[in-house]
């Protein structure tokens, strides 16, 4: 089974602080993602990365930055914390090409994070 | 870029009816749309998809339709069970682009015994 683990399922920071949410999949996956889900608004694309050291801006990358410094491993970064970054945070991967076409993306148990 | 809109936002059936999810979306290139379930304190899921060159997709009790014309797919499950309440998104894509989805605001299902 694929198996995607992100290193927090509850985090609480302040205001200003710099923070990090690690991600880590176990099947080789070429690509990695990172969503922002919140009420009403649905799955938001952060930031996306199709290989290692590569990453490209998804829907609403302001704010954040990332790292893919290891295939595995995809770091999502808050480089100064604001209140309305309060939300939870799903990572996903996927292979570059599935099983009969599949674009299948694999998600994680996402972390909430709240900001205060 | 692309738009997914999806409805209704929060629907509750019977055990043992049908439940309809729709969306539409915006990009004429998108040809792959999945639907993913998310279940209380878990990632979502995917629960079935389909390409654009493929009117329609059945898999046990969840059918997928598509209307390329139109721009829209619907999510279609028959004899729903309690298991069946969660959040259902729908997304679309256009293959090649990094398998990048646009998703949909997502459909809280419950289903009432």
């Amino acid at each position: 089974d694929v198996k995607v683990t992100q290193s927090s399922r509850y985090l609480v920071k302040r205001t200003g602080e710099k923070v990090f949410l690690e991600c880590v999949q176990d099947m080789d996956h070429e690509n990695m993602f990172w969503y922002r889900q919140d009420p009403g608004l649905g799955l938001r694309l952060i930031y996306f990365s199709y290989d290692v050291k590569m990453k490209e801006k998804g829907d609403i990358p302001e704010g954040y930055s990332v790292s893919r410094e290891k295939k595995e491993r995809f770091s999502l970064i808050l480089e100064s914390a604001s209140t309305n970054q309060t939300s939870m945070y799903l990572c996903a991967s996927s292979p570059l090409r599935g099983a009969k076409g599949s674009y299948e993306q694999y998600f994680g148990p996402g972390t909430r994070l709240t900001v205060t | 870029g692309e738009n997914v809109e999806q409805h209704p936002s929060t629907l509750s059936v019977q055990e043992g009816d049908s439940a309809v999810i729709k969306c539409t979306y915006s990009d004429s290139a998108s040809n792959y749309f999945p639907w993913y379930k998310q279940e209380l304190g878990k990632g979502p899921q995917l629960i079935i998809d389909i390409r654009s060159n493929v009117g329609e997709k059945k898999d046990q009790r969840i059918a997928v339709t598509l209307n390329k014309t139109a721009k829209h797919f619907s999510l279609h499950i028959t004899e729903t069970q309690p298991e069946d309440s969660a959040v259902y998104f729908c997304a679309a894509s256009r293959s090649g682009g990094g398998n990048k989805l646009t998703f949909g605001t997502g459909t809280q299902l419950k289903v009432e015994l």
